[in-house]
């Protein structure tokens, strides 16, 4: 079936710097897309949600952007600091609403360097 | 406090014992969604309510796999008759409601199946 992927299961990168993560998703019909943040031990937290008729939504910090063309979802963190250590997941919601739940891809952990 | 909780937070229990997962959702959130999350996997989608009613049952791994919610509120996952492969992380999410609002996580309940 379709699904959300990752295109790096790991980015190291150092403080101050900002970080891109990349997400691949290949449901078309997808409308709308999450960006979790989860750190050891604990649930996902939400970060930003976009929806398909936008191309960038901006939050605290991050940005995420949407490329329908091609299918890919990036989440930019500027001034990137040490609590910006997690596992980052994408996520994607189906048409069909909360009866299919979200898809989610494998994640992306991020480690900032000193 | 304001979030989804989740308890217990963790359970060791032998193989073929049956285990009760409890959810207590936001406040004023229709929407519940189960989600198990294996070692250093994404999120696979289990259940999802809106009220009382869980329209697709689908998505639970296996007959053994049953839950509920009552009152609108507070939902169970029941699992019976465990096995070592049901060894995971089980996470609750609620929403305002279905489709494009933002799921919010709890904590989880890490299962480990002797």
């Amino acid at each position: 079936g379709e699904s959300v992927g990752l295109h790096l299961p790991t980015l190291s990168v150092q403080e101050g710097d900002n970080s891109i993560i990349n997400c691949a998703y290949s449901n078309s019909a997808s409308d709308y897309f999450i960006w979790y943040k989860q750190e050891s031990g604990k649930g996902p937290q939400f970060i930003i949600d976009i929806r398909s008729n936008m191309d960038k939504r901006q939050g605290q910090r991050v940005t995420v952007l949407l490329n329908k063309t091609v299918k890919h979802l990036s989440l930019q963190i500027a001034a990137t600091q040490p609590g910006d250590s997690a596992v980052y997941f994408c996520a994607e919601s189906p048409p069909g609403g909360g009866a299919d739940g979200l898809t989610f891809g494998k994640g992306t952990h991020l480690i900032i360097q000193p | 406090g304001a979030g989804v909780s989740q308890s217990p937070s963790n359970k060791v229990t032998e193989k073929g014992k049956d285990v009760e997962l409890r959810c207590d959702p936001i406040s004023g959130h229709t929407a519940l969604y189960w989600y198990r999350q294996s070692l250093g996997q994404g999120l696979e989608f289990l259940i999802y309510f809106q009220g009382n009613s869980a329209p697709d049952k689908s998505g639970l791994p296996s007959d053994r796999f049953s839950a509920e919610r009552t009152g609108g509120s507070v939902s169970t996952l029941t699992i019976q008759r465990t096995q070592q492969e049901d060894s995971a992380v089980y996470l609750c999410a609620s929403s305002l409601g279905q489709g494009r609002q933002p799921q919010h996580f709890g904590d989880g309940t890490r299962l480990s199946i002797l």
